[in-house]
């Protein structure tokens, strides 16, 4: 079944550390986003990217990094510069630029402190 | 910037009444198009319904249509009959296209809602 993968399903993180969740598609889409979720809240846009090697900063950009170095995968560090890093994080990926094509998303990684 | 405002953190309806959701929207781009997605409590994001911008006609999808009024920049979700497995939270979403590419889905703060059997 073609899908999107995200993992781990919970993850923590201590003072200081750097951590990476990881979002899979084989759904041949070209582009991916990473959006995070506060209790009672929207989704709120992080990062995107259109295309292998290149990705543009979302509204809440500050504190994470990403890179594209594959058309299936995105992965999503959360630095230790992101001082409030506790939420819910999903990632998507949609086809073709422009049509207006839905967005699939992953079942979601949740980060807590310890 | 573009926003999505959803004026309802709450819905409670009994079971198979109908029940509209309201959404307004801000984007200076023309061309657009506004989704509703659902997440129940596995917390999956599901989508519902989709519509262009440029399309007149109301989006629908079984029990699902939308009300769209492009010049009230307004996006209302009816769900018709509804039933127990369509508690969840509601989310509108909106993405622009401006240059030629999406910038990602701008979301509304989400209307829980309830169905009571």
């Amino acid at each position: 079944d073609g899908g999107i993968t995200q993992s781990p399903k919970y993850l923590f993180r201590k003072e200081g550390q750097n951590v990476t969740l990881s979002c899979e598609q084989n759904l041949n889409h070209d582009a991916m986003y990473w959006y995070r979720q506060d209790p009672g809240q929207g989704l709120r846009l992080i990062y995107y990217s259109q295309i292998v090697n290149d990705f543009q900063k979302g509204d809440i950009a500050e504190g994470y990094s990403v890179s594209r170095e594959k058309k299936e995968s995105f992965p999503l560090t959360v630095t230790s510069a992101q001082k409030n890093p506790t939420a819910f994080y999903l990632c998507a990926s949609s086809s073709h630029r422009g049509s207006g094509q839905p967005q699939h998303f992953g079942d979601g990684t949740r980060l807590s402190i310890l | 910037a573009q926003t999505v405002t959803q004026s309802q953190p709450e819905m409670s309806v009994q079971e198979a009444e109908t029940v509209t959701l309201s959404c307004t929207y801000d984007t200076s781009e023309n061309n657009y198009y506004l989704f509703w997605y659902k997440q129940p409590p596995s917390r999956q994001m599901i989508l519902v319904i989709r519509q262009e911008a440029y399309k007149q006609q109301n989006a629908t999808e079984n029990r699902f249509s939308v009300n769209f009024q492009k010049a009230a920049k307004s996006f209302s979700l009816k769900i018709s009959d509804s039933q127990l497995g369509d508690t969840a939270m509601y989310f509108c979403a909106l993405v622009s296209y401006s240059g030629g590419g999406a910038d990602g889905l701008t979301f509304g703060k989400g209307t829980h809602l309830i169905i009571q059997p």
